[in-house]
């Protein structure tokens, strides 16, 4: 398996409500990352884990949550977005031995409003 | 900080024509260098990869790219392209025994037939 899977494929939520964003891998990697990408943007770093522990967390406002509860499993949980936070928020992992490639998740299409 | 730049922002080329985009980069120590292609809907693949020696790399469907380190610069290039190479692409760059990875803002690529 060499796939990276993200869950929903769309998220549509109110500025009020807390939801969530899954990612997952079978590859047996061992560092995993958020990236949030705006439209005809670059994918820009959010979050970084490596073995189940946050290494980087690059200045994310607090309203965005991650949480690694195993080496296959990555969350990003979501409270009180505002709209300037739609975007589409990818999942990437990596088998956390420098130096690494990382594989990219078909990601998530967030829209708050 | 490091950055990395793409001066070409959107190009237009027909089918069998011949590819180069530009990459730069601006870090005075080791690097590994990437090229990632998004194809329209699709998510973010590895086209190719350097971490060390040979500065001329092959990656997927025929791309190439080269590695200056004179010039901080990984070119990519095709020479000929199709249809299908309709995408976007990134460069991509981390320092040398970090995990993080700077994406350049993007070149779309339109090639008609």
């Amino acid at each position: 398996d060499t796939e990276v899977t993200q869950t929903p494929k769309h998220l549509v939520m109110g500025m009020t409500n807390k939801k969530s964003l899954k990612c997952e891998q079978h590859m047996g990697h061992r560092a995993m990352y958020w990236y949030k990408q705006k439209a005809k943007k670059p994918p820009e770093l959010m979050f970084v884990y490596s073995y189940e522990k946050l290494s980087i967390n690059e200045s994310v406002p607090s309203r965005f949550s991650p949480e690694c509860p195993n080496s296959s499993l990555l969350n990003l949980h979501l409270h009180a977005l505002q709209p300037e936070d739609s975007a589409l928020y990818l999942c990437a992992s990596s088998h956390g031995t420098l130096p690494n490639e990382q594989f990219f998740g078909p990601g998530t299409r967030l829209t708050v409003l | 900080a490091q950055s990395v730049s793409q001066h070409n922002h959107h190009v237009i080329l027909s089918e069998a024509a011949s590819l180069e985009l530009g990459c730069n980069y601006s870090y005075g120590g080791t690097v590994n260098l990437f090229w990632y292609v998004q194809y329209p809907g699709q998510h973010l693949q590895l086209l190719l990869k350097y971490f060390s020696g040979d500065p001329l790399v092959k990656g997927i469907k025929g791309f190439e790219a080269e590695f200056i380190k004179s010039k901080f610069s990984f070119n990519l290039r095709k020479p000929s392209v199709q249809w299908s190479d309709t995408a976007e692409y990134f460069c991509a760059v981390t320092a040398y025994n970090t995990d993080k990875l700077i994406f350049g803002t993007g070149t779309r690529l339109q090639v008609f037939p």
